[in-house]
Formats: C-alpha cells, structure tokens, sequence
C-alpha cells in the first residue's frame, strides 16, 4: 500500500480556516468512508481528531470537521489557535485489515 | 478512562530480538482491534500490523513481514509484538493503538526501539 498524498505543510493567522488534503486511490479513500485524521504534538502520541470521515469524538472542538469526495479527503480548521499547530496525518482503511497513512502536514499557526 | 501502556523497548544489535508489550485497561479489550504503528525519527506514521478482537485475523504490512509476529492475551488485555530479525530501519518509537475500520481510537504513549551495533 502507498502512503496518501498530503502537502507538507499549510499554514494560517489566528482566526482564519485552513483545510489539509488527503489523496488515496479507489482502493482506500474512495473506496470506503473509514478515513481518520489524527494530530500529533512534538514529542507526543498522536490524537485522534476526525474518524468516519467527519465524526469528532468527545472532545475535540467543532472547529475541526471532516470531509471527502471521491479520493480526496479534507480537514479543515476554523477559527485557528496557537494550540492547533501540529502536525496532522490522515489515515483511511484499505481492506483485509490494512490501514494507509498519510505522510504528514506540519500546520503553523502564524 | 481508556490506556495503554506500551513496555519493551529498548537498544538492541542488528539481527536481534525484542517483544514489545501494551497493557490496555478502561475498555472490553476483546471486542476491539488492536494495531501497532510506529514511527522512524523525523518520519510519518506507519501502520506496521493489526490483530482482531479474538485474534483470528492479522495483517503486516510488507516491511515487517515473516520477521514481526503480532499477538494478543485477551485473559491479560495485553497486546504483544514479537520482532525478529531487526534491521536499523526498525528504528522508531513503537504505539499500540485501539483500532476501529474508521480510525485509530486511542494511543499508548510509545515505546521506542532503537536497533544499531
């Protein structure tokens, strides 16, 4: 399986929305609505912020949404805060109980 | 409250051996998938194996293939990988994590693995 394609790094100013792309293929992204965005502080675990495409688990501020059209799926950001710079990765299952990653977004918060 | 705590890593020679446990508690461990992703320094994430909830179904991706074997104590909510063979690119801080098919629910805190001579 390939990594999926996400750009390296985005950035914002406080207040403002940033979106993060997610490209896969048929075989992963645009064949099952199982993708997940995860974020993860220097020297920390990463934190699951987005599953099943869209849904936030209890907690994470609905600043944070998800979304997917064809083989791109999207986190997008609102109301940006220092807190949210991280880096970002997304992951979509792939059958026979493989998960693909995605190589990582690093998000400055200007 | 959910946790999994990783134990096991350490420094060890190319061609060596390492078995990482995570104790998982605050969840009916048997019901849910478990994966293990690692991380090489500086690197993105990478889901190197997964088992079932009874353990019947695994899968490793192909960097670890025939060397890792991935296990779980459903009796102990203990997860295990046993890593054979280690190559310095096996180098990386090791997670387990509660896996459902739409995403990764809850990491452990890592255990890092450094293979070098």
């Amino acid at each position: 399986q390939s990594a999926l394609t996400q750009p390296r790094s985005v950035s914002g100013s406080p207040g403002q929305s940033v979106t993060i792309s997610c490209t896969g293929t048929r075989s992963d992204v645009g064949g099952y609505n199982y993708v997940s965005w995860c974020q993860q502080h220097p020297g920390k675990a990463p934190k699951l912020m987005i599953f099943d495409v869209s849904r936030r688990p209890s907690g994470v501020p609905d600043r944070f949404s998800g979304s997917k059209s064809g083989n791109t799926a999207s986190l997008t950001i609102s109301g940006l805060q220092a807190e949210d710079e991280a880096d970002y990765y997304c992951c979509s299952y792939a059958g026979s109980y493989t998960w693909v990653f995605g190589g990582g977004t690093k998000l400055t918060v200007l | 409250e959910v946790q999994q705590l990783e134990s096991g890593g350490s420094l060890v020679q190319p061609g060596g051996s390492l078995r990482l446990s995570c104790a998982a508690s605050g969840f009916t461990f048997s019901t849910y998938a478990m994966s293990w992703v690692r991380q090489a320094p500086g690197k993105g994430l990478e889901c190197i194996s997964a088992i079932s909830g009874s353990g019947s179904t695994t899968y490793y991706a192909d960097s670890v293939k025939g060397r890792f074997t991935i296990s779980r104590d459903n009796s102990k909510n203990t997860l295990f990988l046993q890593m054979n063979s280690l190559r310095a690119e096996d180098t990386a801080v090791y997670y387990c994590a509660k896996t459902l098919y739409g995403g990764h629910s809850d990491w452990g805190q890592g255990s890092l693995v450094t293979v070098s001579s």
